[in-house]
């Protein structure tokens, strides 16, 4: 099985927003609605930031949307913030073969 | 508060043995599946092994079936991950990850798993 397609950067200014994608296949990411994002910081676990493609774990702030259409996926962070500084990955089902495929991750700098 | 807990990495020769646990509290353990992701170092997260609520179901990728095994002890809140055969490729830090149904939600800190002679 092989890992989602992601950019392996995004960059921002504070205040802007980026798009981050997700691609994958009609068995994974196009098959399910169970699409999840991950955040990671250096040295630390990942924190789900997105799950079902576009709902929001409480806690985590609205400036974080997920949308997908086809076999790509998308998470948008708007208004970026210096904390918004990490590592991102997304994650999808892929059945009961693979059960869970991640992306290639991408490295999101807040200039 | 869900608190997840790995312990059992080290260094290990290649072709060696490892087994890795994983302390549960803050939640009904027996309720939800669990999962094992690793990540080697610099590089991106890879699922290992998927068990169900009662460990009747299980999952692995092609990259340790037959190599690792999942287990559970859901009277001790602990998940398990036997690592037999050994390979330089599975170096890479492990986390144990809560599973509510198709959404993997709370990860722990990960335990560092070193192959090297």
């Amino acid at each position: 099985q092989s890992a989602l397609t992601q950019p392996p950067s995004a960059s921002g200014s504070p205040g802007q927003s980026v798009t981050i994608s997700c691609t994958g296949t009609s068995s994974d990411v196009g098959g399910y609605n169970y699409v999840s994002w991950y955040q990671q910081h250096p040295g630390k676990a990942p924190k789900l930031m997105i799950y079902e493609v576009s709902k929001r774990p409480s806690g985590v702030p609205d400036r974080f949307s997920g949308s997908k259409s086809g076999n790509t996926a998308s998470l948008t962070v708007s208004g970026l913030q210096a904390e918004d500084e990490a590592d991102y990955y997304c994650s999808s089902y892929a059945g009961s073969n693979n059960f869970y495929v991640f992306g290639t991750g991408t490295k999101v700098t807040v200039l | 508060e869900v608190q997840l807990v790995e312990s059992g990495g080290g260094l290990v020769q290649p072709g060696g043995s490892l087994r890795l646990s994983c302390a549960a509290s803050g939640f009904t353990f027996s309720s939800y599946e669990m999962n094992w992701v690793r990540q080697a170092p610099g590089k991106g997260l890879e699922w290992v092994s998927y068990i169900s609520s009662s460990g009747s179901t299980i999952y692995y990728a092609d990259s340790v079936k037959g190599r690792f095994t999942i287990s559970r002890d859901n009277a001790k809140n602990s998940l398990y991950l036997q690592m037999n055969s050994l390979r330089a490729e599975d170096t890479a830090v492990y986390y144990c990850a809560r599973d509510d149904t198709m959404i993997v939600d709370y990860w722990g800190q990960g335990t560092l798993v070193t192959v090297s002679s």
